[in-house]
């Protein structure tokens, strides 16, 4: 069983559409977690960081629950740069990736 | 800071023949990472440093892969003998403190023929 796992999509969504990715990870002792993106052909960047508390930044909100080993990543009224890889991060010692969400944002 | 450093961008070898990625890390940053990322696979953790010492080399593939980090602001990813399943991104990352804050370089394309 993969340590991070992704819904890989793809995800074809229009403009203005909320899309939600969802990741589930297997290392209970896993300390702090993130959502980065990757465009195509470039490195991965940091999106934002996942609180249990739940965060928002802008039209993006993320989720984790510890008990489910569960993270979540809630994107509102997309925008055509949005469309990316998104990879599921989660860190104990070292970051572990998921295989990434691909997300393709339509006109 | 211009950030963390990567050559070459792109590796054209062939098979049997040694290659040697580069990474500046930023300055300051404790930690170094280097990644392998392929369709298949994925992104995978190889080695990391702290402090400049190899901390956790149980990504490496096999023996043909060795890594060094001989100061702060240096590290090489050495292949030898290269092949053809080797060809993927690599990529190096540094963090200030290992679990925030990683920054990666832009990568090496490798292609072995």
């Amino acid at each position: 069983r993969k340590e991070v796992e992704q819904d890989p999509g793809p995800f074809n969504v229009p403009e203005g559409a909320t899309v939600a990715f969802n990741c589930t990870y297997s290392n209970s002792a896993s300390q702090s977690f993130f959502w980065y993106r990757q465009d195509c052909r470039k490195e991965p960047k940091l999106l934002m960081s996942v609180y249990s508390s739940g965060n928002e930044d802008g039209r993006f909100t993320a989720q984790l629950n510890r008990a489910s080993q569960y993270i979540s990543l809630l994107i509102r009224d997309s925008k055509l740069s949005d469309s990316a890889t998104y990879l599921c991060v989660v860190n104990k010692r070292q970051l572990t990736f998921g295989s990434g969400t691909q997300l393709t944002v339509l006109p | 800071d211009a950030g963390v450093i990567q050559s070459p961008r792109h590796e054209v070898t062939e098979m049997g023949q040694e290659v040697t990625l580069r990474c500046k890390p930023i300055s300051g940053h404790d930690y170094l990472f280097w990644y392998r990322q392929t369709m298949m696979r994925g992104l995978e953790l190889l080695i990391y440093f702290n402090n400049n010492v190899p901390i956790d080399d149980s990504g490496m593939p096999e023996d043909r892969f060795s890594a060094k980090m001989p100061n702060a602001s240096f590290s090489t990813l050495k292949i030898q003998p290269s092949e053809p399943r080797d060809s993927a991104v690599y990529f190096c990352a540094s963090s200030p403190d290992g679990n925030y804050g990683y920054t990666f370089g832009s990568g090496t394309r490798l292609t072995v023929v």
